[in-house]
Protein backbone atom coordinates (compact mmCIF):
# COMPACT_ATOMS: atom_id res chain seq x y z
CA UNK A 1 0.00 0.00 0.00
CA UNK A 2 1.68 3.24 -1.29
CA UNK A 3 -1.13 5.79 -0.63
CA UNK A 4 -2.41 8.53 2.07
CA UNK A 5 -6.27 8.08 2.13
CA UNK A 6 -8.35 10.92 3.19
CA UNK A 7 -12.03 10.91 4.65
CA UNK A 8 -14.41 12.60 4.23
CA UNK A 9 -13.19 14.04 0.83
CA UNK A 10 -15.69 16.79 1.18
CA UNK A 11 -17.57 18.62 3.93
CA UNK A 12 -19.51 21.18 4.86
CA UNK A 13 -19.31 22.87 8.31
CA UNK A 14 -21.41 25.73 10.59
CA UNK A 15 -19.40 27.54 12.11
CA UNK A 16 -20.94 25.93 15.99
CA UNK A 17 -20.16 22.64 14.47
CA UNK A 18 -17.42 20.03 15.64
CA UNK A 19 -16.16 17.91 13.00
CA UNK A 20 -13.15 15.53 12.42
CA UNK A 21 -10.78 14.85 9.42
CA UNK A 22 -9.20 11.66 9.26
CA UNK A 23 -5.77 10.26 7.48
CA UNK A 24 -4.15 6.99 7.01
CA UNK A 25 -0.79 5.45 5.78
CA UNK A 26 0.35 1.90 6.07
CA UNK A 27 3.39 2.53 4.38
CA UNK A 28 5.20 2.48 7.79
CA UNK A 29 5.77 5.76 7.88
CA UNK A 30 6.71 7.62 11.46
CA UNK A 31 6.50 11.09 10.33
CA UNK A 32 2.75 12.78 9.34
CA UNK A 33 1.32 15.92 8.07
CA UNK A 34 -1.33 18.22 8.39
CA UNK A 35 -1.55 21.03 5.54
CA UNK A 36 -4.03 24.06 4.67
CA UNK A 37 -3.87 24.82 1.14
CA UNK A 38 -6.73 27.99 -0.25
CA UNK A 39 -7.19 28.26 -3.95
CA UNK A 40 -4.51 28.83 -5.91
CA UNK A 41 -2.16 29.01 -3.46
CA UNK A 42 0.76 26.19 -2.20
CA UNK A 43 0.32 24.16 0.84
CA UNK A 44 0.97 25.48 4.18
CA UNK A 45 2.25 23.57 6.90
CA UNK A 46 0.18 23.26 9.92
CA UNK A 47 1.26 20.59 12.32
CA UNK A 48 3.85 17.77 12.41
CA UNK A 49 3.72 14.72 14.03
CA UNK A 50 7.15 12.33 14.69
CA UNK A 51 6.47 9.02 15.84
CA UNK A 52 3.27 10.01 17.55
CA UNK A 53 4.43 13.23 19.19
CA UNK A 54 3.34 16.58 17.83
CA UNK A 55 7.23 18.14 16.66
CA UNK A 56 6.28 21.27 14.93
CA UNK A 57 2.71 23.33 15.26
CA UNK A 58 2.99 26.28 13.42
CA UNK A 59 1.13 28.77 14.80
CA UNK A 60 -2.35 26.98 14.22
CA UNK A 61 -5.25 28.47 15.95
CA UNK A 62 -6.66 26.46 19.02
CA UNK A 63 -9.46 25.89 16.84
CA UNK A 64 -7.80 22.80 15.19
CA UNK A 65 -6.44 20.15 17.09
CA UNK A 66 -4.88 17.70 15.89
CA UNK A 67 -4.47 13.78 17.21
CA UNK A 68 -2.16 11.03 16.40
CA UNK A 69 -3.60 7.83 17.87
CA UNK A 70 -1.43 5.73 16.35
CA UNK A 71 1.29 5.62 13.94
CA UNK A 72 -1.06 4.88 11.05
CA UNK A 73 -3.62 7.22 11.71
CA UNK A 74 -3.83 10.88 12.11
CA UNK A 75 -6.82 13.00 13.08
CA UNK A 76 -7.41 16.92 12.45
CA UNK A 77 -10.23 18.11 15.22
CA UNK A 78 -12.08 20.88 14.11
CA UNK A 79 -14.47 23.23 16.39
CA UNK A 80 -16.18 26.69 15.76
CA UNK A 81 -14.45 27.45 12.99
CA UNK A 82 -14.44 30.57 10.79
CA UNK A 83 -15.57 31.15 6.96
CA UNK A 84 -12.03 31.91 6.46
CA UNK A 85 -10.97 28.41 7.08
CA UNK A 86 -12.52 27.38 4.08
CA UNK A 87 -9.98 25.62 2.38
CA UNK A 88 -8.41 21.97 0.95
CA UNK A 89 -6.97 20.32 3.87
CA UNK A 90 -4.48 18.18 3.07
CA UNK A 91 -2.38 15.45 4.80
CA UNK A 92 1.11 13.77 3.97
CA UNK A 93 3.49 11.31 5.93
CA UNK A 94 6.99 10.47 4.99
CA UNK A 95 9.88 8.52 6.61
CA UNK A 96 11.78 10.34 9.60
CA UNK A 97 15.19 9.95 9.03
CA UNK A 98 18.87 11.83 9.29
CA UNK A 99 17.69 14.38 6.30
CA UNK A 100 14.37 15.48 4.86
CA UNK A 101 12.41 12.78 2.75
CA UNK A 102 10.19 13.02 -0.01
CA UNK A 103 6.81 13.57 1.89
CA UNK A 104 3.80 11.71 0.23
CA UNK A 105 0.20 13.65 0.10
CA UNK A 106 -3.31 12.02 0.38
CA UNK A 107 -5.68 13.62 -1.78
CA UNK A 108 -7.41 16.10 0.96
CA UNK A 109 -10.70 17.38 2.51
CA UNK A 110 -12.74 19.93 0.76
CA UNK A 111 -13.68 22.16 3.85
CA UNK A 112 -16.68 24.67 3.60
CA UNK A 113 -17.45 26.66 6.66
CA UNK A 114 -20.72 28.13 5.98
CA UNK B 1 10.76 32.89 6.91
CA UNK B 2 12.85 32.34 3.91
CA UNK B 3 11.01 32.22 0.87
CA UNK B 4 10.86 29.61 -1.87
CA UNK B 5 9.61 31.45 -5.26
CA UNK B 6 8.68 31.06 -9.09
CA UNK B 7 9.86 33.44 -11.89
CA UNK B 8 6.41 32.29 -13.99
CA UNK B 9 3.16 31.93 -12.69
CA UNK B 10 2.17 30.58 -15.91
CA UNK B 11 3.28 28.23 -19.02
CA UNK B 12 1.66 27.56 -21.97
CA UNK B 13 3.86 24.94 -24.16
CA UNK B 14 2.82 23.13 -27.58
CA UNK B 15 2.61 19.28 -27.35
CA UNK B 16 5.73 17.92 -27.97
CA UNK B 17 7.90 20.82 -26.75
CA UNK B 18 10.22 20.82 -24.14
CA UNK B 19 9.20 22.79 -21.08
CA UNK B 20 11.49 24.33 -18.19
CA UNK B 21 9.51 25.63 -14.99
CA UNK B 22 12.13 28.01 -12.70
CA UNK B 23 12.16 28.26 -9.16
CA UNK B 24 14.57 30.47 -7.19
CA UNK B 25 15.11 30.12 -3.41
CA UNK B 26 16.57 32.10 -0.27
CA UNK B 27 17.43 30.25 2.32
CA UNK B 28 21.08 29.28 2.03
CA UNK B 29 21.04 27.01 4.11
CA UNK B 30 18.45 24.20 2.54
CA UNK B 31 19.61 21.11 1.47
CA UNK B 32 16.67 19.18 0.12
CA UNK B 33 14.50 20.46 -2.67
CA UNK B 34 11.61 18.71 -4.45
CA UNK B 35 9.35 19.32 -7.28
CA UNK B 36 5.37 18.79 -6.95
CA UNK B 37 2.80 18.15 -10.08
CA UNK B 38 -0.90 19.17 -8.30
CA UNK B 39 -3.75 18.13 -10.99
CA UNK B 40 -6.85 20.10 -10.27
CA UNK B 41 -8.93 18.32 -7.10
CA UNK B 42 -5.75 16.02 -6.24
CA UNK B 43 -2.99 16.16 -3.47
CA UNK B 44 0.69 17.24 -4.83
CA UNK B 45 2.54 14.38 -6.66
CA UNK B 46 5.51 13.91 -6.41
CA UNK B 47 8.13 13.88 -9.10
CA UNK B 48 11.28 14.70 -8.58
CA UNK B 49 13.95 15.90 -5.56
CA UNK B 50 17.37 16.75 -5.60
CA UNK B 51 19.74 17.02 -2.12
CA UNK B 52 21.92 19.93 -2.56
CA UNK B 53 25.38 17.62 -2.90
CA UNK B 54 24.17 17.35 -6.60
CA UNK B 55 23.47 19.64 -9.16
CA UNK B 56 21.45 17.71 -11.83
CA UNK B 57 18.94 14.72 -11.34
CA UNK B 58 17.17 12.49 -14.19
CA UNK B 59 13.93 10.94 -13.72
CA UNK B 60 11.46 9.83 -16.82
CA UNK B 61 11.17 12.53 -18.73
CA UNK B 62 12.15 15.05 -16.14
CA UNK B 63 15.46 16.43 -15.04
CA UNK B 64 16.01 18.62 -12.02
CA UNK B 65 18.98 21.51 -12.22
CA UNK B 66 20.04 23.36 -8.69
CA UNK B 67 22.24 26.01 -9.19
CA UNK B 68 22.85 26.72 -5.31
CA UNK B 69 25.96 29.62 -6.61
CA UNK B 70 22.57 31.70 -7.16
CA UNK B 71 20.10 29.81 -5.63
CA UNK B 72 18.41 28.50 -8.74
CA UNK B 73 16.09 25.43 -9.32
CA UNK B 74 14.50 23.98 -12.55
CA UNK B 75 12.29 21.55 -13.46
CA UNK B 76 13.00 20.19 -17.59
CA UNK B 77 9.92 18.16 -18.83
CA UNK B 78 10.84 16.55 -22.47
CA UNK B 79 8.38 15.68 -24.91
CA UNK B 80 5.01 17.62 -22.60
CA UNK B 81 2.34 15.91 -23.17
CA UNK B 82 -1.42 16.77 -22.19
CA UNK B 83 -1.14 14.90 -19.31
CA UNK B 84 1.40 16.94 -17.78
CA UNK B 85 -0.87 20.32 -17.65
CA UNK B 86 -1.25 21.02 -13.85
CA UNK B 87 0.20 23.14 -11.35
CA UNK B 88 3.87 22.43 -10.37
CA UNK B 89 5.62 23.17 -7.13
CA UNK B 90 9.07 23.58 -5.85
CA UNK B 91 9.86 23.39 -1.95
CA UNK B 92 12.64 23.27 0.11
CA UNK B 93 13.41 21.89 3.29
CA UNK B 94 16.90 21.41 5.61
CA UNK B 95 18.48 23.70 7.51
CA UNK B 96 18.16 22.14 10.61
CA UNK B 97 14.46 21.04 9.77
CA UNK B 98 14.14 18.04 8.38
CA UNK B 99 10.08 18.10 8.17
CA UNK B 100 9.15 21.36 7.38
CA UNK B 101 9.08 21.68 3.89
CA UNK B 102 8.61 25.36 2.23
CA UNK B 103 6.49 25.65 -1.01
CA UNK B 104 6.98 28.27 -4.10
CA UNK B 105 3.92 30.09 -5.20
CA UNK B 106 3.34 27.29 -8.01
CA UNK B 107 3.51 27.47 -11.78
CA UNK B 108 0.51 26.71 -14.08
CA UNK B 109 1.32 24.73 -16.84
CA UNK B 110 -0.87 24.18 -19.73
CA UNK B 111 -0.17 21.84 -22.28
CA UNK B 112 -2.15 22.72 -25.88
CA UNK B 113 -2.61 19.52 -27.74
Amino acid sequence: DTEVTQTPKHLVMGMTNKKSLKCEQHMGHRAMYWYKQKAKKPPELMFVYSYEKLSINESVPSRFSPECPNSSLLNLHLHALQPEDSALYLCASSLPGQGPNEQFFGPGTRLTVL
Amino acid sequence: GESVGLHLPTLSVQEGDNSIINCAYSNSASDYFIWYKQESGKGPQFIIDIRSNMDKRQGQRVTVLLNKTVKHLSLQIAATQPGDSAVYFCAESGGGSNYKLTFGKGTLLTVNP
